[in-house]
């Protein structure tokens, strides 16, 4: 099942820059989209959605960026601090169902 | 702010035996599963709840799986006879009516 996409494993990004984190999806019937944060060891914290009659969320440091022809979305983190370094997932919903399909995840390590 | 619990943190039992996961969701909150994660392998969902039946499951969600919210606050996952395969981390996640999923810690389930 490789309906949610992060072809990145993993990404370093210096403090103070931007992080950019992608995902693509293949299933035209998605209608939202989350990020969700994970440290070692925890449950995934939910950061951040987007409805697909959306083309950008954002809240505070982190903005999601939904391109819909392109089935892809992405999270960008700025500025990025060390604190931020954790494994993220993107998920997506549709209204036909209930549950949330997670992609790999990407690790991201912010570095001073 | 109020947060998913789950219980134990991490439980061993040998192959076979019957195990149940507890969690406790958000008071608020109406939808209620359980998802789990092998080892170095993606989130997937196994089960979702809503109004004291379920709304949806997965295919790993067999016979052998059950769920339960024997009272007001409660929302557990039974596995009747474990298989080395089960071995996992488990997460419970709830939500209100929006499509964000707060999840729990996680229950590390070791079957050995």
């Amino acid at each position: 099942d490789q309906q949610v996409k992060q072809n990145s494993p993993s990404l370093s990004v210096q403090e103070g820059r931007i992080s950019i984190l992608n995902c693509d999806y293949t299933n035209s019937m998605f209608d939202y989209f989350l990020w969700y944060k994970k440290y070692p060891a925890e449950g995934p914290t939910f950061l951040i959605s987007i409805s697909s009659i959306k083309d950008k969320n954002e809240d505070g440091r982190f903005t999601v960026f939904l391109n819909k022809s392109a089935k892809h979305l992405s999270l960008h983190i700025v500025p990025s601090q060390p604190g931020d370094s954790a494994v993220y997932f993107c998920a997506a919903s549709a209204t036909y169902t209930d549950k949330l399909i997670f992609g790999t995840g990407t690790r991201l390590q912010v570095f001073p | 702010e109020p947060e998913v619990t789950q219980t134990p943190s991490h439980q061993v039992t040998q192959m076979g035996q019957e195990v149940i996961l507890r969690c406790v969701p958000i008071s608020n909150h109406l939808y209620f599963y359980w998802y789990r994660q092998i080892l170095g392998q993606k989130v997937e969902f196994l089960v979702s709840f809503y109004n004291n039946e379920i709304s949806e499951k997965s295919e790993i969600f067999d016979d052998q799986f059950s769920v339960e919210r024997p009272d007001g606050s409660n929302f557990t996952l039974k596995i009747r006879s474990t298989k080395l395969e089960d071995s996992a981390m488990y997460f419970c996640a709830s939500r209100k009516a929006s499509y964000e999923q707060y999840f729990g810690p996680g229950t590390r389930l070791t079957v050995t």
